[in-house]
């Protein structure tokens, strides 16, 4: 089983609708989990992290975490062209400082 | 301010060779992450480093080393490259002072893509 996992995809919603991205976890003992988007040939670059169960909104962003179903989620709202890109999960892993990601989901929005 | 830097920005390697990586922080920040992206393994671990100590490291053999130097500078090497060594290898740096818990914010750099032939 891997550490975190995720949809490939890719993920395709019109332009205005909501994306959905799921993300789950095996460590039960973690405690900081990080949405992270990744343009084609670019670095990546945090857009949400959230550390209490419930979820935690920013602008058009919102972070679910559950952690008795160990289970990480990223909503996209009014989704536009330029939020198509690949979006990582990462999860501190065991020890502290390290950051596992999962393998990441494409997501297109379609204008 | 600036970003993170890394240096070279691409490598041409041939099996047996080694090659070292440098990745200079943001200014301020002492906590340095390596990490190696492929196609098929996704962005991995490496190891990540405070204070010149290294405080954790992932499931990568022992011919991927690093060190960090008191100005936070960081360098990567890896020793008798393999075809698979071939990746595109990403530092980040934060801060470092969140205490035990990770959740400073992981600035990137824009990667060394190494290609081993």
């Amino acid at each position: 089983q891997k550490e975190v996992e995720q949809n490939s995809g890719p993920l395709s919603v019109p332009e205005g609708a909501i994306a959905s991205l799921n993300c789950t976890y095996s460590d039960r003992v973690s405690q900081s989990f990080f949405w992270y988007r990744q343009y084609s040939g670019k670095s990546p670059e945090l857009i949400m992290s959230i550390y209490s169960n419930g979820d935690k909104e920013d602008g058009r962003f919102t972070a679910q975490l559950n952690k008795a179903s160990q289970y990480v989620s990223l909503l996209i709202r009014d989704s536009q062209p330029s939020d198509s890109a690949t979006y990582l999960c990462a999860v501190e892993g065991p020890g502290g400082f390290k950051t596992i990601f999962g393998a990441g989901t494409r997501l297109f929005v379609k204008a | 301010k600036a970003g993170v830097t890394q240096t070279p920005r691409y490598l041409i390697k041939t099996r047996g060779q080694q090659v070292t990586l440098s990745c200079s922080p943001i200014s301020g920040h002492r906590s340095v992450s390596w990490y190696q992206q492929t196609p098929g393994q996704g962005l991995q671990f490496l190891f990540e480093y405070f204070s010149e100590t290294q405080r954790n490291k992932g499931n990568f053999p022992g011919r991927f080393s690093g060190r960090q130097f008191s100005n936070s500078r960081s360098e990567m090497n890896v020793s008798t490259l393999e075809l698979g060594d071939s990746a595109l290898y990403l530092c980040a740096s934060s801060t470092g002072t969140s205490g035990s818990s990770w959740t400073d914010t992981q600035y990137f750099g824009p990667g060394t893509r190494l290609t081993v032939l």
